[in-house]
């Protein structure tokens, strides 16, 4: 099946240094990747969506110069928190889809957990 | 706009016992729907998605749901819970760009 995996599971990190998060599709080519956030016992939100090649779209209120996005390959998109805070201490998960039509199946990676002290 | 509610945060049940994990949605058109399992450490799986035609869907590990329209509801059934079943399930609305609803998470009694 498809594999998505993450890289880091998990860091922590000082206040106001930039972190960056891998996502990759391991057996399969992902035309576009989504971000979320997960608080805890919450749900997952929407921060993201990256189409390869091309400037990522986010979701209302979520910070473009924060969290920055790049999908450079057809396998690997990453996530930049930068000059983290505290509040941005939470559980980030990536998926990846491929295909250019129609439906395509989200395959979600294991998480990220992020915390900021 | 679309938008998920599980009405459930926390379902505890004893092994063998059957389950339902509540689902509503508001969606402006025919919504497609999909129930996700998340166990601790591991990403998100897919248990079964409904687009259109029979209102009944059979997932996969034994789960069912069953779509309803006047009710705009899409909930979880498995006949007999295993220990191996306590998770955190997620209802989600939605196409490429999937809304989520809150989860519920399922605690299993030997």
């Amino acid at each position: 099946g498809a594999v998505v995996s993450q890289h880091p599971s998990w860091v922590i990190c000082k206040s106001g240094t930039s972190v960056k998060i891998e996502c990759r599709s391991l057996d399969f080519q992902a035309t576009t990747m989504f971000w979320y956030r997960q608080f805890p016992k919450q749900s997952l939100m929407l921060m993201a969506t990256s189409n390869e090649g091309s400037k990522a779209t986010y979701e209302q209120g979520v910070e473009k110069d924060k969290f920055l996005i790049n999908h450079a390959s057809l396998t690997l998109s990453t996530l930049t928190v930068t000059s983290a805070h505290p509040e941005d201490s939470s559980f980030y998960i990536c998926s990846a889809e491929t295909g250019t039509s129609g439906y395509n199946e989200q395959f979600f990676g294991p998480g990220t957990r992020l915390t900021v002290l | 706009a679309q938008s998920v509610t599980q009405p459930d945060i926390h379902i505890t049940v004893s092994e063998g016992a059957s389950l339902e994990l509540r689902c509503n949605y508001s969606y402006g058109a025919t919504p497609y729907l999909f129930w996700y399992v998340q166990s601790p450490g591991q990403g998100l799986q897919l248990l079964l998605k409904y687009f259109s035609g029979d209102t009944l869907v059979q997932g996969i590990k034994g789960f069912e749901a069953e779509f309803k329209r006047s009710q705009s509801s899409f909930n979880l059934r498995k006949p007999s819970v295993h220990w191996s079943d306590a998770a955190e399930y997620f209802c989600a609305v939605g196409y490429n760009d999937m809304r989520f609803g809150a989860g519920t998470r399922l605690t299993v009694k030997p």
